[in-house]
């Protein structure tokens, strides 16, 4: 079975600083991999996802995330964070022909001013 | 519309009632999902529904629920006999197919408190 670890629930971190948000899995095969955005009241907004290729996957709103397969990570950044990011990240998980996504946790991220 | 709909955005309902939630997927969408999200914790896959093929019920978690979909348009999750442990957002998301390639687009939820 796959499944998603999100180390950190809550990550406080001030405007224009930078932000990382970690993510492991445990998955046997080569990962499809997923980082949706939720905002208040809102639901799921799809940010990047790796399926192959080069590990370093560019994504909306400015976010990057690294596939590091010796580390079964896919951590999450962004250089400078703006107000409008504070939200909940999840991190998902799912193997090629399956339409099945395994969903992390989740990091709610406050932003200070 | 341009998205994912579901209603009713809020529903709070005693315990032992039965509760039907809607969601309009976005059009064209063939393949449609369901998910719980309980406080604190990840979305659970629920069900999943593609074209005209058999719906895919293995993330639901008793015979309480149940889903059904119109076509390749609406689809209604029912919930009989609610408990407690029902409480929980309930999301909706379509996609243009099963590809991984095809993006799930969520609605907003629908969030279920059982009192």
């Amino acid at each position: 079975a796959q499944s998603v670890t999100q180390p950190d629930i809550h990550i406080t971190v001030s405007e224009g600083a930078s932000l990382e948000l970690r993510c492991n899995y445990s998955y046997g095969a080569t990962p499809y991999l997923f980082w949706y955005v939720q905002s208040p009241g809102q639901g799921l907004q799809l940010l990047l996802k790796y399926f192959s290729g080069d590990t370093l996957v560019q994504g909306i709103k400015g976010f990057e995330a690294e596939f590091k397969r010796s580390q079964s990570s896919f951590n999450l950044r962004k250089p400078s964070v703006h107000w409008s990011d504070a939200a909940e990240y999840f991190c998902a998980v799912t193997r090629s022909n399956d339409y099945k996504l395994s969903f992390g946790a989740g990091t709610t991220v406050t932003v200070r001013a | 519309g341009a998205g994912v709909s579901q209603s009713p955005s809020n529903k709070v309902t005693e315990k032992g009632k039965d509760v039907e939630l809607r969601c309009d997927p976005i059009s064209g969408h063939t393949a449609l999902y369901w998910y719980r999200q309980r406080l604190g914790q990840g979305l659970e896959f629920l069900i999943y529904f593609q074209g005209n093929s058999a719906p895919d019920k293995s993330g639901l978690p008793s015979d309480r629920f149940s889903a059904e979909r119109t076509g390749e348009s609406v689809s209604t999750l029912t919930i009989q006999r609610t408990q407690q442990e029902d409480s929980a957002v309930y999301l909706c998301a379509s996609s243009l197919g099963q590809a991984l390639n095809q993006p799930q687009h969520f609605g907003d939820g629908t969030r279920l408190s059982i009192l």
